[in-house]
């Protein structure tokens, strides 16, 4: 069982430049977002989506650009990397049940970004 | 719009004292709330989770949160603390439909020995 999938674990980006990062899962679930983690912060979300198609900007959307062509998939791009920009990147995924609650969110492991 | 407040930034408690975790939130619609625990380093993990049904919710080692409608909130206690579990906890709102899911700042829980 993979779940949800990042990749890469760390990276270091050079101000300016521009990098994806991967999140897959294997779950057929039809929410996805991405969270940045900063310290005091909690977990601020960046953008979302509710189904292949479908994104939406969440908290902290500036500087980041997302897609969702696919189910399984679903990318998040910076476009050129700031200093501002170096956290931990969480990608999550979960299901509507019935009533239309939202099941917990599952989550990958994490890529911590570096930008300097 | 929903939000979640923790009422704690830090926590701390001695080895086999109880354990509360404090939280209000704020929702447009009867929303699902999450309690996670994130330990150094390491990713996210599940405590306890309330969509609808009872209103006191047993979670994972040993943790339960109790929905308060009426006051909003939705503590997070353990009757006596262990030395693992020390590590920082995030109380979590998602509204009706999941579209967005809102994270509090997180209460970093210490257990002295």
């Amino acid at each position: 069982n993979a779940g949800v999938t990042q990749t890469p674990k760390f990276q270091v980006l050079k101000t300016g430049q521009s990098m994806t990062l991967q999140c897959a899962q294997d779950m057929n679930h039809e929410y996805m977002s991405w969270y940045r983690q900063d310290p005091g912060m909690g977990l601020r979300l960046i953008h979302y989506s509710v189904g292949a198609g479908i994104t939406d900007q969440g908290e902290v959307p500036n500087g980041y650009n997302v897609s969702r062509s696919t189910t399984e998939d679903f990318p998040l791009r910076l476009l050129s990397a700031a200093p501002s920009q170096t956290s931990v990147y969480f990608c999550a995924s979960s299901y509507s049940i019935q009533g239309g609650k939202n099941t917990e969110a599952f989550f990958g492991q994490g890529t911590r970004l570096t930008v300097v | 719009a929903q939000s979640v407040t923790q009422l704690d930034s830090h926590v701390s408690v001695s080895e086999g004292t109880p354990v509360l975790l404090r939280c209000n939130y704020s929702s447009s619609y009867s929303p699902s709330l999450f309690w996670y625990v994130q330990h150094p380093n390491k990713g996210l993990q599940l405590l306890l989770k309330y969509t609808s049904a009872a209103t006191l919710v047993k979670g994972i080692n040993g943790f339960e949160a109790e929905f308060k409608k009426s006051e909003t909130s939705f503590h997070l206690t353990k009757p006596s603390a262990h030395m693992s579990d020390a590590a920082e906890y995030f109380c979590v709102v998602s509204d009706r439909g999941g579209f967005k899911t809102i994270f509090g700042a997180g209460t970093r829980l210490f257990v002295k020995a």
